[in-house]
């Protein structure tokens, strides 16, 4: 069974500019996370995903930050502009239990750094 | 956001030694979940633990729910090199989000 893919791996951009992350979820995973992750701590939820509902987006910047997950599939996470603060490893998971989901598999998160 | 205790930040241990690791808060969870994470990978689920008091073992490890509920542990008998990475705790109160610790990096001395 294949993971949780996300692309790109790496992503170098200078601030100010715009930059897309893309996760698609283990198949038949209904639950769908974004993390970040800054150098030296723990992953901290940024939005999570019910099928195609955001059911908890608190921890999301919403002036810069946005995400979408069409057709509840794969998702795709927006930051507009960047900026020096946004380099971290920005993490993707999916669970099929539901709300919570303590199964939670992680794909290999993509590393942005903002020049 | 907040982030749990880990102790020890670090460790340098030799091939065979017993590891042990804690993470604390300042909050009840009734979840308490062992991640550990390579370099360039996404955490991987080691333990999971449901119950207070409850000790769970897998292979080599061994975690405990905390009776205060507030915290957990993590053992590593005879360790291995393939055990080196970082630990991260994640605690988790009903169907709330997971609140991950800081990660106690292992690193083992050949």
């Amino acid at each position: 069974e294949a993971g949780v893919v996300q692309s790109p791996r790496y992503k170098i951009i200078e601030k100010k500019q715009p930059v897309a992350f893309w996760c698609n979820p283990i198949s038949g995973h209904n639950t769908l996370y974004w993390y970040r992750q800054n150098l030296g701590q723990g992953p901290e939820l940024l939005i999570r995903y019910e099928n195609e509902e955001a059911v908890d987006d608190s921890q999301l910047p919403k002036d810069r930050f946005s995400a979408e997950r069409l057709k509840g599939v794969d998702s795709t996470l927006k930051i507009q502009p960047a900026e020096l603060g946004d380099s971290a490893v920005y993490l993707c998971a999916s669970s099929s239990g539901g709300t919570g989901g303590i199964e939670q598999f992680f794909g290999p998160g993509t590393r942005l750094t903002v020049l | 956001g907040q982030q749990l205790n880990q102790s020890p930040q670090s460790m340098f241990i030799q091939e065979g030694e017993d590891v042990s690791m804690n993470c604390t808060s300042s909050s009840i969870f009734n979840t308490w979940l062992w991640y550990k994470q390579e370099p360039g990978e996404g955490p991987v689920l080691l333990i999971a633990l449901y119950k207070a008091g409850e000790l769970t073992s897998n292979g080599r490890l061994t975690a405990q729910f905390g009776i205060t509920r507030k915290d957990s542990f993590l053992n590593i008998s005879a360790s291995i090199p393939s055990d080196v990475g970082i630990y991260f705790c994640a605690g988790q109160l009903g169907l709330e989000k997971l609140t991950f610790g800081t990660g106690t990096r292992l690193t083992i001395i050949p």
